[in-house]
């Protein structure tokens, strides 16, 4: 079975561009989340969805971050303006519910870089 | 409040021997789950093993065992006869069946040498 699918998997861009990721979750998967991870906040959840609807995005760190999943494949994480400080791994992870004995599963993640 | 405590920044362990990579967990719920994920240097999340609290008996998958203690609050990870390609930075994390976020320990930097 395929596991979370993430693109890009390197995204270096300048400061005051927009920034797309994307997430394609594993199939049969009701539950969508994104991550951030950085050295010194460690993996931070920014927002998750549950059957295409957001449930929690009070992770997300201002406005000019914005989720979507418009159907259950496919979901994006935009930054518009990006800034330097948003430079983190990003991470997809998806599971069949959110309870004690589910785990999430990960995808290899997008490195972001903002110059 | 949830709370994940990983001491250990960092371990060395032999090639072949067994390592123990610590874990505490804080919470007031009586159902939830523990879980181990490992993240090598190219950098993607790889679940490993899971306990939940009402298990009776200790989780193991393979070469990897969880060392649950509950009344001490702790789900330390027993890595059996290790191998270069075990090291990694490993994470503890917990979810409640009250909350709906998988909270993250610090992770511990394992260094395996031969």
């Amino acid at each position: 079975d395929a596991g979370v699918i993430q693109s890009p998997r390197h995204e270096v861009t300048e400061m005051g561009q927009e920034v797309t990721l994307r997430c394609k979750p594993i199939s049969g998967h009701d539950y969508l989340f994104w991550y951030r991870q950085t050295m010194m906040r460690g993996l931070e959840l920014l927002i998750y969805f549950n059957n295409n609807v957001p449930i929690d995005d009070s992770g997300m760190p201002e406005d000019r971050f914005s989720a979507k999943m418009p159907n259950a494949s496919f979901s994006t994480l935009k930054i518009q303006p990006s800034e330097p400080r948003d430079s983190a791994v990003y991470f997809c992870a998806s599971s069949s519910r959110v309870v004690s004995n589910q785990p999430q599963h990960f995808g290899d993640g997008t490195r972001l870089s903002i110059l | 409040a949830q709370k994940i405590t990983q001491t250990q920044p960092g371990m060395f362990v032999q090639e072949k021997e067994a390592v123990t990579l610590d874990c505490t967990y804080d919470t007031s719920d009586p159902s939830y789950g523990l879980f181990w994920y490992k993240q090598p240097s190219s950098g993607e999340m790889i679940f490993l093993i899971y306990q939940g609290s009402y298990d009776q008996q200790n989780a193991t998958e393979g070469r990897y065992s969880l060392n649950f203690q509950k009344a001490r609050k702790s789900a330390n990870l027993v890595i059996s006869a290790s191998q270069l390609g075990d090291s990694a930075m490993y994470f503890c994390a917990m979810i409640t069946d009250n909350t709906d976020k998988l909270i993250f320990g610090t992770g511990t930097r394992l260094q395996v040498f031969p």
